[in-house]
């Protein structure tokens, strides 16, 4: 049962636009969120985070938003630059320390 | 701080060999998780340690498969009788204690032909 979904599997936006990334899921009892960003040939690096208290969180140009009623997050990127051409994982789990559910990642390209 | 550092970066064997991977964590992180990611998926749970102490293994680690941390600090992951369906990139990495966020090994590409 895929717990996170990812639906779309790819994003093209031009470069400075706003790139919108979003993730489902079905597990109520998951109270933490991460978003990775992963190159080719490497492991995925950790992006940002929300506990399911917040329903926002920012760092620099990335803004996750949670809406905890509907089962959706999102991660927004402004402005989007050629170097955030990769693929995004949303991650989800349960308790501190606990396993990661990941999601099945979306391919975001960035245009110039 | 160096980062979680996995060996070998890639292996190929034939069907029916065994394989070992070695993962070392960041230093100050007591957890250590294993995952395994193949094409076109996110990356898939296996089994995490707290310090030596492996805490949960998912149903995908089958009998072939076996992990240690035998001082808690650097862990490995072996594969018996390696099968086709084995090739996929295998995942390391660790965290802090009390932290949700995991911090990823750059892997290893396991290729069984």
């Amino acid at each position: 049962d895929q717990q996170v979904k990812q639906n779309s599997p790819s994003l093209s936006v031009q470069e400075g636009r706003i790139s919108i990334l979003n993730c489902d899921y079905t597990n109520s009892m998951f109270d933490y969120f991460l978003w990775y960003k992963k190159y080719p040939a490497e492991g995925p690096t950790f992006l940002i985070s929300i506990s399911s208290i917040k329903d926002k969180n920012e760092d620099g140009r990335f803004t996750v938003f949670l809406n905890k009623s509907a089962k959706h997050l999102s991660l927004h990127i402004v402005p989007s630059q050629p170097g955030d051409s990769a693929v995004y994982f949303c991650a989800a789990g349960m308790e501190y320390g606990n396993k990661l559910v990941f999601g099945a990642g979306t391919i975001l390209r960035v245009k110039s | 701080d160096t980062g979680v550092s996995q060996n070998p970066r890639h292996k190929i064997t034939k069907r029916g060999q065994n394989v070992t991977f070695r993962c070392d964590p960041i230093s100050e992180h007591n957890r250590l998780y294993w995952y395994r990611q193949t094409l076109g998926q996110g990356p898939e749970f296996l089994t995490y340690f707290q310090n030596e102490a492996q805490l949960e293994k998912s149903r995908l680690l089958s009998d072939r498969f076996s992990a240690e941390r035998p001082k808690g600090s650097f862990s490995t992951l072996e594969i018996q009788r390696t099968e086709q369906g084995d090739s996929a990139m295998y995942l390391c990495a660790s965290s802090y204690p009390g932290s949700y966020e995991q911090y990823f090994g750059p892997g290893t590409r396991l290729t069984v032909t």
